[in-house]
């Protein structure tokens, strides 16, 4: 149980571009899900925390008019990186917190993206 | 405000070797602990997560972890590693009432010699 999944899970787009990026819970209802970057050798630096039917709390530095978050339904979060630049490419991870469990986040397998 | 010290960036063991990796946190009331696994190019995976009772926890894959108050530590260990267990370990930590929001650490890159 406590599966949670991206699509897709590697993308290449050009500069300019948007993408997105889904996060689904596949067996859980997650009220909280979570937008993670992480850059080569290095730790998860999270972006955001998205809340069902609520608008996204975004971290400090992240631009919330390049990076947007829906969270729709109990299931399905979005990341659009809006305008894509070289310097968006990255891998990004979500997560989600399942409601029926004690507080504990559920990662996805995450999505490579490479804006050339 | 919580934070998570792991200060071993690399570890190399031999497989069959014990494993233990360690953590620090500071939170100033019991936190709730976690450790992730992350394979290369893959999310991260939940090998065990302390809430209270019982301060020795088991995991997944063999691994188990001891929360002890008062060293502020939560290592993690395993008697016999495998070669697949090469990879990234994260230990994180949480709040009662954070929403599932954690801090994690820098992780420590697991190599295991044949």
């Amino acid at each position: 149980g406590a599966v949670v999944s991206q699509h897709p899970s590697r993308v290449i787009c050009k500069s300019g571009t948007s993408v997105k990026i889904e996060c689904r819970s596949l067996d859980f209802q997650a009220t909280t899900m979570f937008w993670y970057r992480q850059f080569p050798k290095q730790s998860l630096m999270l972006m955001a925390t998205s809340n069902e039917g609520s608008k996204a709390t975004y971290e400090q530095g992240v631009e919330k008019d390049k990076f947007l978050i829906n969270h729709a339904s109990l299931t399905l979060s979005t990341l659009t990186v809006t305008s894509a630049h070289p310097e968006d490419s990255s891998f990004y991870i979500c997560s989600a917190g399942d409601r029926g469990r004690e507080e504990t986040q559920y990662f996805g397998p995450g999505t490579r993206l490479l804006v050339l | 405000a919580q934070s998570v010290t792991q200060p071993d960036i690399h570890i190399t063991v031999s497989e069959g070797a014990s494993l233990e990796l360690r953590c620090n946190y500071s939170y100033g009331a019991t936190p709730y602990l976690f450790w992730y696994v992350q394979s290369p190019g893959q999310g991260l995976q939940l090998l065990l997560k302390y809430f209270s009772g019982d301060t020795l926890v088991q995991g997944i894959k063999g691994f188990e972890a001891e929360f002890k108050r008062s060293q502020s530590s939560f290592n993690l260990r395993k008697p016999s590693v495998h070669w697949s267990d090469a990879a990234e370990y994260f230990c994180a930590v949480g709040s009662p009432g954070s929403n599932y929001k954690l801090t994690f650490g820098k992780g420590t890159l697991l190599t295991v010699n044949p």
